[in-house]
């Protein structure tokens, strides 16, 4: 199946910092990338669509200013967040779409931890 | 998106067959089944998905009730590989930008 990475797989950071998270589709093109976050014992919670070449959408709740998406090629979109405070500290996943094969499934990565001190 | 029902947690002894149901009765007649499972700490896996028949591939069966109301994912010999939980999606399959919505799902606990 098509694989898709993260990086870094897990992150520390101060308060205040900003963090930015890199998803690749690797043997793919995707035109479009999901971004979840994960908080312990919960479900995947979707903060955004990304399209290559355009604005992301952001879902309701989550703010576009502190979570910026840039989805510049058609293997690569990054999750920056911005001034991190502990509450923001979860476990981000992405997820591309490939636009052959099988339906237009959508393949996930390994998931980022973000700890903020 | 239709929504989906699926019980909490289940407990399946190694070797077993793992049955896992979801009900999902107000699907629309162009809205697949798919399956998904997270093992601890790790990004969502694709299963399996259909429509109406019933599907089988190198990881499980998918069982879907001919009034497409309900489906049962079958691991037919589970291990504790799989430990995971096991999320039940409904949608469209050729949904242009539509990402996929978890719930839930059940925790599967394969015990020795």
């Amino acid at each position: 199946g098509a694989v898709v990475s993260q990086h870094p797989s897990w992150v520390i950071c101060k308060s205040g910092t900003s963090v930015k998270i890199e998803c690749r589709s690797l043997d793919f093109q995707a035109t479009t990338m999901f971004w979840y976050r994960q908080f312990p014992k919960q479900s995947l919670m979707l903060m955004a669509t990304s399209n290559e070449g355009s604005k992301a959408t952001y879902e309701q709740g989550v703010e576009k200013d502190k979570f910026l998406i840039n989805h510049a090629s058609l293997t690569l979109s990054t999750l920056t967040v911005t001034s991190a405070h502990p509450e923001d500290s979860s476990f981000y996943i992405c997820s591309a779409r490939s636009t052959s094969g099988r339906l237009n499934e959508q393949f996930f990565g390994p998931g980022t931890r973000l700890t903020v001190l | 998106d239709a929504k989906t029902t699926q019980p909490p947690s289940m407990d399946c002894a190694e070797g077993r067959a793992a049955n896992l149901p979801c009900n999902h009765s107000t699907i629309s007649g162009n809205e697949y089944v798919y399956w998904y499972r997270q093992i601890h700490s790790q990004g969502p896996q694709y299963i399996i998905h259909g429509l109406k028949n019933n599907e089988t591939n190198e990881m499980a069966s998918l069982i879907i009730t001919e009034d497409r109301k309900s489906s049962t994912l079958i691991l037919p010999h589970a291990t504790l590989r799989d430990t995971a939980v096991y999320y039940c999606i409904v949608r469209v399959a050729l949904g242009g930008n539509t990402p996929l919505v978890f719930g839930k799902g059940t925790r599967l606990s394969v015990i020795a």
